[in-house]
């Protein structure tokens, strides 16, 4: 079946600007989980969604947010970009909420480069 | 917070098995551990999963001691395509509300030598 993608896969913004990202959980999947990937930070949580509600998150601006759809697909947004935004962000989907046995299995990621 | 404290680095030869210890002091009753391989410019990919004692797949085994504060990913054989990251996770109880956040470490980069 198919794997967990993530659109765009590249994206290139302007400092100010806002940007959303995609997410397609693996069919069947209800949880979904975003991250963010710095070289110096690693990676670091966002927050999850479950059955459409955002169970836990991590500790970021309220800039950054998400939802998820009645179809288990997800959305985060970022706005007023800033440089130090420039990161890998995952997307990652489980059959239940994170932790409880449910491996996770991610996408390729989006490349959000912020100039 | 459920912290893991693993190795930055790691050397090995081709053919070799290589153990990657993880420290998880705090883990809590409900947590599972989880390892994950990732190469770079793509996603974490999973790799195995324990509660305790130990697990083995096709790929590696996990052996986690009765107290449960540490585990090892034990990778038989390796070859240069396991050339990656290696993070340990140890799962937050989802029945423990949103009080529970879940932290990835650096993870340990493994050089596989020929």
């Amino acid at each position: 079946k198919a794997g967990v993608t993530q659109t765009p896969r590249y994206l290139i913004k302007t400092r100010g600007q806002q940007v959303t990202l995609s997410c397609s959980p693996i069919s069947g999947h209800r949880s979904v989980s975003w991250y963010q990937q710095t070289p110096g930070q690693g990676l670091q949580f966002l927050f999850e969604y479950f059955s459409e509600t955002q169970r836990n998150k991590g500790n970021f601006p309220g800039r950054f947010s998400g939802r998820q759809f009645s179809n288990s697909r997800s959305e985060m947004n970022v706005s007023t970009l800033e440089l130090g935004d420039s990161a890998l962000y995952l997307c990652a989907s489980s059959r239940g909420p994170r932790g409880g046995g449910y491996e996770q299995y991610f996408g390729p990621g989006t490349r959000l480069t912020v100039t | 917070l459920a912290k893991t404290t693993q190795p930055i680095s790691m050397d090995s030869y081709e053919g070799q098995e290589v153990n990657i210890t993880c420290s998880h002091n705090n883990i809590a009753t409900n947590d599972y551990i989880t390892w994950y391989q990732q190469f770079p410019s793509q996603g974490p990919r999973f790799i195995i999963q324990g509660y305790k004692t130990k697990v083995t797949n096709e790929v590696a085994s996990l052996f986690i001691p009765a107290d449960r504060k540490s585990s090892t990913l034990s990778l038989p054989r390796v070859s240069l395509s396991d050339t990656a990251v290696y993070y340990c996770l140890v799962g937050d109880d989802p029945y423990a509300g949103n009080n529970r956040k879940l932290i990835w470490g650096l993870g340990t980069s493994l050089a596989v030598n020929p």
